[in-house]
């Protein structure tokens, strides 16, 4: 069975320092793992994903995650927070069902505040 | 390159009416389908998914429904709806590592 669990329902920081959104996984496969953000009234928007290449992710506006496996981790940081930033985000977990297909799991989203 | 399309983007509903929102899938075929639920103030949970036209899989108990009468076509329905049926409804295509969102459906039930 799969589940992401992220640590944090909620995370402040000052404009311009850094970000850590934490999450855990935990699957029965060699999983594929995405962030996704969501600002306020708007769709989902995929910001980096996981699949089995390379463990550091570059994804869009300067985030990135890493993914470790002993640890079952794939936090997602930023060096420098802007106000931009201030949104939802959504650690998932992707893993195959039988005949090939994915079965996919949210976790319960981290809501980021970024101070000025 | 594939696309998604759901619709409404708003919608205000009576406690007791029906209710269909519908998610349609291009640039693909045979893909994965979900239904996820975003309700204020909590995470997204996934309500259905479905690997195939008519076969739909329930992950919690509740007053709605799913039905994929086409391989790119997925419905949500109520028969009749709930205050707590209030929220941020989302549908999302996969084939294997790819996939993507619809831009969602927020319903407010009064």
């Amino acid at each position: 069975a799969q589940s992401v669990t992220q640590l944090d329902s909620h995370v402040s920081v000052s404009e311009g320092t850094p970000v850590l959104l934490r999450c855990n996984y935990s699957s029965s496969y060699s999983p594929s793992l995405f962030w996704y953000v969501q600002h306020p009234n708007k769709g989902l928007q995929l910001l980096l994903k996981y699949t089995s290449a390379a463990t550091l992710v570059k994804g869009i506006n300067g985030f990135e995650a890493e993914f470790k496996k002993s640890e079952t981790s794939f936090h997602l940081t930023k060096p420098s927070a802007h106000m931009s930033d201030a949104a939802e985000y959504f650690c998932v977990v992707s893993e195959p069902l039988s005949g090939g297909y994915q079965k996919v799991t949210f976790g319960t989203g981290t809501k980021l505040q970024v101070i000025p | 390159s594939q696309t998604i399309h759901q619709w409404p983007a708003t919608l205000v509903q009576p406690v007791g009416s029906p209710l269909s929102l519908e998610c349609t899938v291009e640039g693909t075929s045979n893909p994965n389908l979900y239904w996820y639920r975003q309700a204020a103030g909590r995470g997204l949970q996934l309500l259905f998914y479905s690997v195939g036209i008519g076969q739909i899989s329930s992950e919690v108990p509740q007053n709605l429904s799913a039905s994929r009468p086409q391989d790119r076509q997925f419905i949500l329905s109520s028969k009749k709806l709930l205050l707590s049926d209030s929220g941020f409804y989302l549908c999302a295509w996969s084939i294997e590592e790819r996939g993507s969102f619809g831009s969602g459906t927020r319903l407010t039930v009064v």
